[in-house]
């Protein structure tokens, strides 16, 4: 089993480049999240899908940011205009419904350097 | 929303001393309380996890705690050794919707 693949695993662009982080869940996971890690704001939820649509975006710090999941297996973020206080790791997680586990398997993480 | 509070933000231990790390939570619906290890450069991995009809689980030298009425769990690691040094999240959550996380506790196990 792969896993949860993200890329880039780095990024630095300049202020107002647009960034795209990448995503590819477990497949069968019906569950995506993506979560945003700084120092300051530890781990923030920034939205999370379930099979494909957005059931809560209000972790979404600007309308700059924008998340979407066309089919099952691929979800990207973006970040359009990129700033130099989006810069975090970015983790993508995924997960499986049920009573049984709610367990998240997350990415490696993309780290995002905003110059 | 759910909150979740988690003490202390660094642990150092002496290799083979117990380490304890506690969270409360806000949301009494909340009901999967799983425990994250996070190693230098990487996600977050699954440690342990507790659901709510359960007060107590083992795993060889980790173990989880859970009190329902005071809204509080504790992740215990006994006889730490010096790969045990990471950062814990704990979290709280309803089966697989999303997940809160506490800030995180740098933990330092000395050899």
């Amino acid at each position: 089993d792969a896993g949860v693949i993200q890329s880039p695993r780095h990024e630095v662009t300049e202020m107002g480049q647009e960034v795209t982080l990448r995503c590819k869940p477990i497949s069968g996971h019906d569950y995506l999240f993506w979560y945003r890690q700084t120092m300051m704001r530890g781990l923030e939820l920034l939205i999370y899908f379930n099979n494909n649509v957005p059931i809560d975006d209000s972790g979404m710090p600007e309308d700059r940011f924008s998340a979407k999941m066309p089919n099952a297996s691929f979800s990207t973020l973006k970040i359009q205009p990129s700033e130099p206080r989006d810069s975090a790791v970015y983790f993508c997680a995924s997960s499986l419904a049920g009573v049984v586990t709610g367990e998240l398997f997350f990415g490696e993480g993309s780290r995002l350097t905003v110059l | 929303g759910e909150n979740v509070e988690q003490h202390p933000s660094t642990l150092s231990v002496q290799e083979g001393d117990s380490a304890v790390i506690k969270c409360t939570y806000s949301d009494s619906a909340s009901n999967y309380f799983p425990w994250y290890k996070q190693e230098l450069g990487k996600g977050p991995q699954l440690i342990i996890d507790i659901r709510s009809n359960v007060g107590e689980k083992k795993d060889q030298r980790i173990a989880v705690t859970l009190n329902k009425t005071a809204k509080h769990f504790s992740l215990h690691i006994t006889e730490t050794q010096p790969e045990d040094s990471a950062v814990y999240f704990c979290a709280a959550s309803r089966n697989a919707g999303k997940s809160t996380f506490g800030d995180g506790t740098t933990l330092t196990v000395k050899p």
